[in-house]
């Protein structure tokens, strides 16, 4: 069956980077797109970014484009999401899902699987 | 795109049917899902293109609608159904999220 296994907790003072990883298992990592989504304390879902592990093509919503960086290493089945330039507002649970299939130029339409990792919490704090 | 979801809360009883709606502000065709997320948990996928039943999702959840205004419809609430949920477009970049509606016993 489908994993997705996030990296554990982080604290990082402002201006600080974080590298959150995204490991996968239970289907060919190269055939789904990693999606990256936060959740800041109490509030709602934001969508931040993809990844298309066979391609390496990435895209991200314009509030994180200068600030986010994914990358991902196919030989261990993991993704990356880099986030630099840390605010006390980036205090969120970072998740990684896996959906749409990557021979598609449209990240988000559903084949068999939509299934996300266990939340990663950053929190950053002088 | 934003989505307007409502009620933002709704107190209801076990057997209640619950419908909850989501407003996008364009058209987005088909293009909704409708997650369901439980305290300190990741979302789960429930309706995909709008109507469409997710892997393993119990036939009393359903979704209906297209273009700006759907539906998502719980027909007998249990339990386990005790959680928060959002609609997300995925038709246009960003995908957005609604506000969420939480979901709770009355």
């Amino acid at each position: 069956q489908v994993q997705v296994v996030q990296s554990g907790a982080e604290v990082r003072k402002p201006g600080a980077s974080v590298k959150v990883s995204c490991k996968t298992s239970g289907y060919a990592f190269s055939d789904y797109y990693i999606q990256w989504v936060r959740q800041a304390p109490g509030q709602g879902l934001e969508w931040m970014a993809w990844i298309n592990p066979k391609s390496g093509g990435t895209n991200a919503a314009q509030k994180f484009r200068a600030r986010v960086t994914l990358t991902r290493d196919t030989s261990i089945s993991t993704a990356y999401m880099e986030l630099s330039r840390l605010r006390a507002d980036d205090t969120a649970v970072y998740y990684c899902a896996v959906r749409g299939s990557s021979g598609d130029d449209w990240p988000f339409y559903f084949h068999e699987i939509d299934m996300w990792g266990q939340g990663t919490t950053v929190s950053v704090s002088s | 795109i934003q989505m307007t979801q409502s009620p933002s809360s709704l107190p209801a009883s076990v057997g209640d049917r619950v419908t909850i709606t989501c407003q996008a502000s364009q058209d987005i065709r088909n293009y909704l899902n409708w997650y369901q997320q439980k305290p300190g948990k990741a979302p789960k996928l429930l309706i995909y293109d709008a109507s469409n039943l997710g892997p393993g999702v119990p036939s009393r959840f359903s979704g209906s609608g297209s273009g700006t205004d759907f539906t998502f419809t719980i027909s007998s609430l249990q339990p386990e159904d005790i959680a928060t949920y959002y609609c997300q477009q995925y038709d246009n970049l960003p995908p957005t999220f609604g506000q969420g509606t939480k979901v709770e016993i009355k």
